[in-house]
Order: structure tokens, then sequence, then C-alpha cells
């Protein structure tokens, strides 16, 4: 069964740094590709971030590039979205998804839970 | 990056069709056959229920299609249920290594 588990999100402070991760097992990570998507209390969801399964492909959305940063590792089988000069408008619910297949732009085929940031400003 | 356009709501009774759009432009959705839509229930993770414009994943109900024409795709939800009241997003590739959500629709059945 494939499982995402999202962690490392909490309150921090406008300009201040925070790094999520997401553990993944249930399926060959090296095989997926992988995204960031976020969702705002009462609010739709947006795509933040995604990376092939080689790393060679990967994306942001135009309300973080520069600020966010995805990468992942094959050994311990985990995703992550370090997140620098974090502002009050990235507060939200971040869900870590799992591609259709290792080509990017692949659907979103399986999601985590989600892990709240909230930015204090 | 702007976002898809999708009606806010709409909303059916038990056994009739709805169908929500979803329009871009010809650099997004009528540049690619990359169109998917997700269900979410409130307090849910979003559920694929359809990708690349009409196919739908193992265990998904027949109940649910996807089409496109020029710049708008389409998802349709046949027999509606009571279990289909949730939020529906659609979402398509986009130029620059980017994707794009829909603003959401809340689909109630009454």
């Amino acid at each position: 069964e494939v499982q995402l588990v999202e962690s490392g999100g909490g309150l921090v402070q406008a300009g201040r740094p925070l790094r999520l991760s997401c553990a993944a097992s249930g399926f060959t990570f090296d095989d997926y590709a992988m995204y960031w998507v976020r969702q705002a209390s009462g609010k739709g969801l947006e795509w933040v971030s995604g990376i092939s399964w080689d790393s060679g492909t990967i994306g942001y959305a135009d309300s973080v590039k520069g600020r966010f940063t995805i990468s992942r590792d094959k050994a311990k089988k985990s995703l992550y979205l370090q997140m620098n000069s974090l502002r009050a408008d990235d507060t939200a619910h971040y869900y870590c998804a799992k591609g259709s297949s290792g080509w990017y732009g692949s659907p979103f085929a399986s999601w985590g839970l989600g892990t709240l940031v909230t930015v204090s400003s | 990056q702007s976002a898809l356009t999708q009606p806010a709501s709409v909303s059916g009774s038990p056994g009739q069709s709805i169908t929500i759009s979803c329009t871009g432009t010809s650099s997004d959705v009528g540049n690619y056959n990359l169109v998917s839509w997700y269900q979410q229930h409130p307090g849910k993770a979003p559920k694929l229920i359809i990708y690349e414009v009409d196919k739908r994943p193992s265990g998904v109900s027949s109940r649910f299609s996807g089409s496109k024409s020029g710049n708008t795709a389409s998802l349709t939800i046949s027999g509606l249920q009571a279990e289909d009241e949730a939020d529906y997003y659609c979402c398509s590739y986009a130029p620059s290594n980017t994707l794009l959500f829909g603003g959401g629709t809340d689909l109630t059945v009454v």
C-alpha cells in the first residue's frame, strides 16, 4: 500500500526558513515523479513544485520560485521542500503527492495527509 | 500562471447528471491532453478520478467521465449519488514545467 507521510510543518515567523519532508513507502520511490501541493484553509488546491523520477526535471509555481527548493533522496525514500523567505500567504496545508509514473507531469495518483505550515507576520 | 476557471458551485438531484467545466488557454488545457480531475471530501486528501482528459484510474466509478474541446475540459458525473457531494478540481500541465489547478467546484447533491 502506498504511504506518504509529511512532516516538518509548524508555526514559523515570516522571513524564516522551514523544511518539509515526505517519507514514502509501499512503492519503488525511484520510479515516480513527486510533487508538493498546498491548500490554504477554506481555499482551493495550488500546485507548488514537482520533480521527475531522476531529478532531471523540476518545476515551481511562480508564487514560490526563487524561495522554495524541491529535492529527493533515493536512499531515504524521501521528498523534501526547503522553504526560505516565508511569507504569510505561504500559510497552508502542504500535501506530498506521488505521480502515476516517473514522467514529470504525470497526475497526482496518491496523496499524503499533509502537514500544516503557519507563517506569522 | 493564472488558475484555470471552474464554476464555483453546481448542484443536482440524485440520479441526474451534471457537468463541471474547466477553462484554460491555448497554452495549457488547449495545448496538452494532460488534464486531470480530483475529488476532495471535507477534511480529506484529494483523490484522482480522471487523468489524461478521459481516462479513469482503476477503482473509480464509470459514472465519472472526462472530455475536452479546445481550451475547455469537462467532468461529467452521471447517476448522481449523495456520496458524490464534494469539491472537484481540474488540473492541467502548462508551459515551463508547471501545473495549474482550477479554483474548484463545490458539488451539492440536493
